[in-house]
């Protein structure tokens, strides 16, 4: 089965500051995703990622960054905090395209 | 570029009666269709998936969907809920090009009452 591990399943920091949220997939899969998640919008795409140090935008990445150094691991960062980047932040992967995503259990995000 | 429609917001159904939500998409070719259960505090995880052949779709926890080319729907139904399929569905919408990503609706809340 897979598994898609985020670091925390909540966080809270202030704003102005870097927050970084981590994910770890244990399949190899290729690709991997970071959605945000609010009430009545569903999931929108930040950024993924087709492979190591490969990334590319998605619908909403502004004020965002990613990084993925490492097959398994693929992290978004927020490198000036803002509070309208208060949400749920969920990372998936998948083996390749037209194959179902998986995803991570969520980090519940807020700034002060 | 794809967009999937949820009309409804919350639903309300008794434990045992049968349930159908809602998903209407847009996009210029066949798309591939999957829906998703989130339970709280919960990651989504897969109920099932349309990619070609057959149009009625059987997935997992007793659900099924049927995709509708001439309506683009792709409705989630169960002949008989149970309280713990309280949860929100979300529909999505792959495209069959452009790396096939994904394109969610806005989410159902399903609601049981016993």
């Amino acid at each position: 089965d897979v598994k898609v591990t985020q670091s925390s399943r909540y966080l809270v920091k202030r704003t102005g500051e870097k927050v970084f949220l981590e994910c770890v997939q244990d399949m190899d899969h290729e690709n991997m995703f970071w959605y945000r998640q609010d009430p009545g919008l569903g999931l929108r795409l930040i950024y993924f990622s087709y492979d190591v140090k490969m990334k590319e935008k998605g619908d909403i990445p502004e004020g965002y960054s990613v990084s993925r150094e490492k097959k398994e691991r693929f992290s978004l960062i927020l490198e000036s905090a803002s509070t309208n980047q208060t949400s749920m932040y969920l990372c998936a992967s998948r083996s390749r395209e037209a194959q179902p995503q998986h995803f991570g259990d969520g980090t519940r995000l807020s700034i002060l | 570029a794809q967009s999937v429609t949820q009309p409804d917001i919350h639903i309300t159904v008794s434990e045992g009666a049968s349930l159908e939500l809602r998903c209407n998409y847009s996009y210029g070719a066949t798309p591939y269709l999957f829906w998703y259960v989130q339970s709280p505090g919960q990651g989504l995880q897969l109920l099932l998936k349309y990619f070609s052949g057959d149009t009625l779709v059987q997935g997992i926890k007793g659900f099924e969907a049927e995709f509708k080319r001439s309506q683009s729907s792709f409705n989630l139904r169960k002949p008989s809920v149970h309280w713990s399929d309280a949860a929100e569905y979300f529909c999505a919408v792959g495209a069959r090009n452009a790396g096939n990503m994904l394109t969610f609706g806005g989410g159902t809340r399903l609601m049981v009452k016993p």
